[in-house]
């Protein structure tokens, strides 16, 4: 069984700012992680994904997010965001075994971001 | 690269009309899926195919029914809508390979 928490349906932050979007994931076997980005009426595509090579791993778009196993968690940040950031985001979270290739997503992060 | 196509974009349906998705890919892809997005509810499966010839129900399959027409082409089919589903309708690939979905731009579905 897997399941993917984000807390926070929203955050809002000023362009420059740090952008931290919180992801916790429980899952019976090691899992594979994944941060998917929704822009205004398209459909998602895929920020960056942990695959159990190094822990922090690197996106597109300046984003990367750190794997956590003691903490269960995958968070996404960005030192500086920039207006066009604004998005919806989706962590989802994979076995890495047993060959299933049924992602779970969490509910999604709106991230605004002010001038 | 077209990638995941999928048709139409914007649907309205009243009450008990039917009406397919439709939906192919051009990535040679072995798994397809279908998911609805409802506002805070992220994405729910509703079916997928494993591979051509092959469906399974996922977490909201009531109401649909799916076909995998060959290895690129896979529909969602509503028999008798409902304003329960209107909703924002996803088809997705996956590169099994990399482990990574290719989604579609979405078919936005209102029924009245």
């Amino acid at each position: 069984a897997q399941s993917v928490t984000q807390l926070g349906s929203h955050v809002s932050v000023s362009e420059g700012a740090l952008v931290l979007l919180r992801c916790n994931y429980s899952s019976s076997v090691p899992p594979y992680l994944f941060w998917y980005v929704q822009y205004p009426n398209q459909g998602l595509q895929l920020l960056l994904k942990y695959t159990s090579a190094a822990t922090l791993v690197k996106g597109i778009n300046g984003f990367e997010a750190e794997f956590k196993k003691s903490e269960t968690s995958f968070h996404l940040t960005k030192p500086s965001a920039h207006m066009s950031d604004a998005a919806e985001y989706f962590c989802a979270v994979s076995p890495a075994s047993g060959g299933s290739y049924i992602p779970t997503f969490g509910r999604g992060t709106s991230l605004i971001v002010h001038p | 690269n077209a990638g995941v196509t999928q048709t139409p974009k914007f649907q309205v349906l009243k009450t008990g009309q039917s009406m397919t998705l439709q939906c192919a890919q051009d990535m040679n892809h072995n798994s397809m899926y279908w998911y609805r997005q409802d506002p805070g509810m992220g994405l729910r499966l509703i079916y997928y195919s494993a591979s051509e010839g092959t469906t399974d129900k996922g977490e909201v399959p009531n109401g649909y029914n799916v076909s995998r027409l060959n290895k690129r082409e896979f529909s969602l089919r509503l028999e008798s809508a409902a304003p329960s589903q209107t909703s924002v309708y996803f088809c997705a690939s996956i590169d099994r390979a990399k482990n990574i979905q290719y989604f579609g731009a979405g078919t936005r579905l209102s029924v009245l």
